[in-house]
């Protein structure tokens, strides 16, 4: 069981540059979810998708831009990444109804830096 | 007003120790609480959810005030491996559709031998 996925594990980028960082979940859960976290301010989110081609902005969603063609797969682009965008970043996914609609489930995590 | 507030902690405590985590949440439409587990440099881990009635799982206990706003988890006879972040995390749904987490920023546990 796979579970979810992220990748790279590790990125280092230059300021200007496009950065697509990964998520991949093999539980066919409907909602996906990109998180930011950095010291002094816990986990901030990004942005969420309900389903293949609904997404929606979180709480810092300026600078990035996500897609969801696949129910399976979240992609998350930093279309010009900032150092003020250096963090680690990491993908999540829960089921839509049910007792654990709002339990998330959590890659591992991806860790930027900008140069 | 932070959303939800902890005390960042650390918290450091021999083995053997009770120790209690207290987290309070500003907006009183919350409707699903939980707290989850975060290693150094590892992602977040459900530990548990919370319930109006209390709930326990082992030697931990998590309780919810709504009154008052306020989560609590107590752990007893704390372990090594029980250090990590905790993260009170609460959600709110809106016309029974999926509620976006809001997390506190966690409290740190350091148990030592």
């Amino acid at each position: 069981d796979a579970g979810i996925t992220q990748s790279p594990r590790y990125k280092i980028t230059e300021t200007g540059r496009q950065v697509t960082l990964m998520c991949h979940q093999t539980w066919s859960h409907s909602y996906m979810f990109w998180y930011r976290q950095d010291l002094g301010h816990g986990l901030r989110l990004i942005y969420y998708s309900a389903a293949a081609d609904i997404t929606d902005k979180g709480e810092v969603p300026d600078g990035y831009v996500v897609s969801r063609s696949k129910t399976e797969n979240f992609p998350l682009t930093l279309e010009s990444a900032t150092r003020s965008q250096t963090s680690v970043y990491f993908c999540a996914s829960s089921v839509s109804r049910g007792v654990t609609k709002n339990i998330q489930y959590f890659g591992a995590g991806t860790r930027l830096s900008v140069l | 007003r932070k959303e939800v507030e902890q005390d960042p902690g650390p918290f450091n405590v021999p083995e053997g120790a009770t120790v209690a985590f207290n987290c309070t949440y500003s907006n009183s439409a919350s409707q699903s609480f939980f707290w989850y587990r975060q290693d150094c440099r590892k992602e977040p881990k459900l530990l548990m959810s919370v319930y109006s009635s209390g709930n326990e799982d082992g030697r931990f206990t998590a309780q919810l005030n709504r009154a008052s706003q306020y989560i609590s988890l107590l752990i007893r006879d704390s372990k090594l491996s029980d250090s990590a972040t905790y993260l009170c995390v609460v959600t709110m749904n809106y016309g029974g559709s999926q509620g976006n987490l809001i997390f506190g920023k966690g409290t740190k546990l350091s148990v030592k031998p």
